[in-house]
């Protein structure tokens, strides 16, 4: 257990719909990471925040949007669905920026 | 842009032989490198890491290698077992900032022959 809490494990939902993930990193940690991963696929970043604030953007869609709130905890907010946004997202949290990352389990997103 | 790829996608290998996963980087800037192994229906785990001013850094059972003036790092597992198999990724960053995209490479599967 990496102490990083990812919910919904699992969510299916048709195209142009919104859906909201939600992540609690692991106590003390401050940095939260988002990452999206196709079938068979890399890790792709797509957003990063630091106590609060975002810090380093990667390849986002305009569709797509997060937040860390003051508790720490984040949400990645996906809308507009599209069938091409089926897939695991991945949070993962750090003390500070650095490499060490503890992922979550994932959120699995079937858009139908 | 920034990337991280991988020489290799799949790797077939005996159980009991040594394991060696490849990776190149483009980030000249990057100084810290990590070794994540990723199960089956699980999160990425962190297995080793290496700062730019090191070579080599040793593990229980894998090394990390570091090759700056190719842009290469490689990890080796030594006397592969069944549990080793997973999809393994490297990943760049830059130490000392509490901003940074922590880029990861396309993954490599190992899997292990009886």
């Amino acid at each position: 257990d990496s102490g990083v809490t990812q919910t919904p494990k699992h969510l299916i939902t048709a195209t142009g719909q919104r859906v909201t993930l939600r992540c609690s990193p692991r106590s003390g940690d401050l940095s939260v990471y988002w990452y999206q991963q196709s079938l068979d696929q890399g890790l792709q970043f797509l957003i990063q925040y630091y106590n609060g604030e975002e810090r380093a953007k990667g390849n986002i869609l305009e569709r797509f949007s997060a937040q860390q709130f003051p508790d720490l905890h984040s949400e990645l907010n996906l809308s507009s669905l599209e069938l091409g946004d089926s897939a695991l997202y991945f949070c993962a949290s750090s003390v500070r920026g650095t490499g060490e990352l503890f992922f979550g389990e994932g959120s699995r997103l079937t858009v139908l | 842009g920034e990337s991280v790829g991988l020489h290799l996608p799949t790797l077939s290998v005996q159980e009991g032989d040594n394991s060696i996963i490849n990776c190149a980087y483009s980030n000249s800037a990057s100084d810290y490198f990590i070794w994540y192994k990723q199960e089956s229906g699980k999160g990425p785990q962190f297995i080793i890491d290496i700062r730019s001013n090191m070579d080599k850094r040793q593990g229980q059972r894998v090394t990390v290698l570091l090759n700056k003036t190719v842009k290469h790092l490689s990890l080796q597992i030594a006397a592969t077992q069944p549990g080793d198999s997973a999809v393994y990724f490297c990943a760049e960053t830059v130490v000392g900032s509490s901003a940074s995209k922590i880029i990861f490479g396309s993954g490599t599967r190992l899997s292990i022959r009886p």
